[in-house]
């Protein structure tokens, strides 16, 4: 089975703090995206990655930015957390041209800013 | 506006009854459409995916339907289980390979 690994399930950071949230998965897959889930707006494309050194703005970019130094491993980082930064983050993964092939998603992290 | 729209936004039902989740769409062109289940706390599970010649599908005792001239699909849950409380969620893929996804419908199934 793919994993998609979130490092952390639960974060509470204060405003102004850099953070990293961390994703790894161990099929080879080669896009991987991170989005962030709030209730009612559905989950909203921050970033994603088709290759590693590569990085391609999502629908809400503004705040973050990745890091892809490995195939394996996807990294979110908020410069400067603020408050309305406060949110469930889903990081997935799936194969390049399998079009009918969906996403693994991890299990997420819930980041609260305070 | 979202170009994916599910409803209802909650939904509660007592075990063992059946019901039903629907999506619209707006996504065009259409690549596939799929259903997850999101379990609290959990990243969303596949289920199924419907493609633009598929009406329906089953999936144990979840089966979609899509009906591409009208932009709709829907998942029906026959004999709910406990389990099934989660959060569904429908995602539609653009034939440029752009996801788009749905708020999720809430489902409650209570004892």
């Amino acid at each position: 089975d793919v994993k998609v690994t979130q490092s952390s399930r639960y974060l509470v950071k204060r405003t102004g703090e850099k953070v990293f949230l961390e994703c790894v998965q161990d099929m080879d897959h080669e896009n991987m995206f991170w989005y962030r889930q709030d209730p009612g707006l559905g989950l909203r494309l921050i970033y994603f990655s088709y290759d590693v050194k590569m990085k391609e703005k999502g629908d809400i970019p503004e705040g973050y930015s990745v890091s892809r130094e490995k195939k394996e491993r996807f990294s979110l980082i908020l410069e400067s957390a603020s408050t309305n930064q406060t949110s469930m983050y889903l990081c997935a993964s799936s194969l390049r041209g399998q079009i009918l092939y969906g996403y693994t998603f991890g299990s997420g992290t819930r980041l609260t800013v305070v | 506006k979202n170009q994916v729209e599910q409803s209802p936004q909650s939904l509660i039902i007592l075990e063992g009854k059946n019901c039903t989740l629907q999506c619209n769409y707006t996504v065009s062109p259409f690549s596939n459409l799929r259903w997850y289940k999101q379990d609290t706390g959990r990243g969303p599970v596949s289920l199924t995916i419907m493609t633009f010649s598929e009406n329906t599908k089953s999936n144990g005792r979840y089966t979609a339907t899509l009906d591409a001239d009208t932009k709709q699909s829907s998942l029906h849950i026959t004999a709910s289980q406990l389990s099934d409380s989660a959060s569904y969620i429908c995602v539609v893929k653009g034939a440029n390979n752009d996801m788009r996804f749905g708020a999720g419908t809430r489902l409650t199934v209570k004892p």
